[in-house]
């Protein structure tokens, strides 16, 4: 159980266009979302929580009209990186969180990719 | 307010153990631990809560410590399929649900 999907899993953009990623609770249903970047060799950095039907809660120094983030049910949300430069090629990872017995385990997709070119 | 993790990097044999620490400056509901391999996206291994608790599941086990706000990983009989990097993440006391990554310790067992 507890298995998230991401899609896609590469993906190589020319600057200045927009990717969609997206996540996927696939047998369970996630209250909360949560966006991930990880640059090589270095931690999880948390981008935006994503709650259904709510607009998403960015971090501090993330640009919430850059990453556009939609979290249509319960089992989808998707993020939306709009003209992307190079500096945007990372690894984005998003979780989706079990509320229960207020224990809030997170399980991880499998990551996209992202090269801007 | 990153949890500092350590050792940063660890290297081991078959068969040896290590433990790694985590370790926060704020007050705790949880921390969660995941491991890593190159490429992938994190396993999800254990959560502990408040409380003083342990946890364990085959030679894998934590403890966490609350008044100190730590935790620890303890890998005992370690096989060559533990290498990846390990990431301790914290709750805070509020208990928003959002977790706090530290910067990770690599663990490489060798044969």
């Amino acid at each position: 159980g507890a298995v998230v999907s991401q899609h896609p899993s590469r993906v190589i953009c020319k600057s200045g266009t927009s990717v969609k990623i997206e996540c996927r609770s696939l047998d369970f249903q996630a209250t909360t979302m949560f966006w991930y970047r990880q640059f090589p060799k270095q931690s999880l950095m948390l981008m935006a929580t994503s709650n259904e039907g709510s607009k998403a809660t960015y971090e501090q120094g993330v640009e919430k009209d850059k990453f556009l983030i939609n979290h249509a049910s319960l089992t989808l949300s998707t993020l939306t990186v709009t003209s992307a430069h190079p500096e945007d090629s990372s690894f984005y990872i998003c979780s989706a969180q079990t509320p229960g017995q207020g224990l809030y385990e997170q399980y991880f997709g499998p990551g996209t990719r992202l090269t801007v070119t | 307010q990153q949890p500092v993790q350590s050792p940063q990097a660890v290297i081991l044999r078959e068969g040896e153990d290590a433990v790694i620490n985590c370790s926060s400056s704020k007050a705790l509901y949880s921390v969660h631990w995941y491991r890593q391999k190159h490429g992938e996206a994190p396993v999800f291994l254990m959560i502990l809560l408040k409380g003083g608790e342990q946890k364990g599941h085959d030679k894998i086990s934590a403890s966490f410590n609350e008044k100190k706000q730590q935790s620890s990983l303890y890998l005992t009989a370690s096989q060559l399929s533990y290498s990846g990097t390990y990431f301790c993440g914290t709750v805070g006391s509020s208990n928003t649900g959002k977790l706090i990554f530290g910067q990770g310790t690599t663990l490489q067992v060798k044969p």
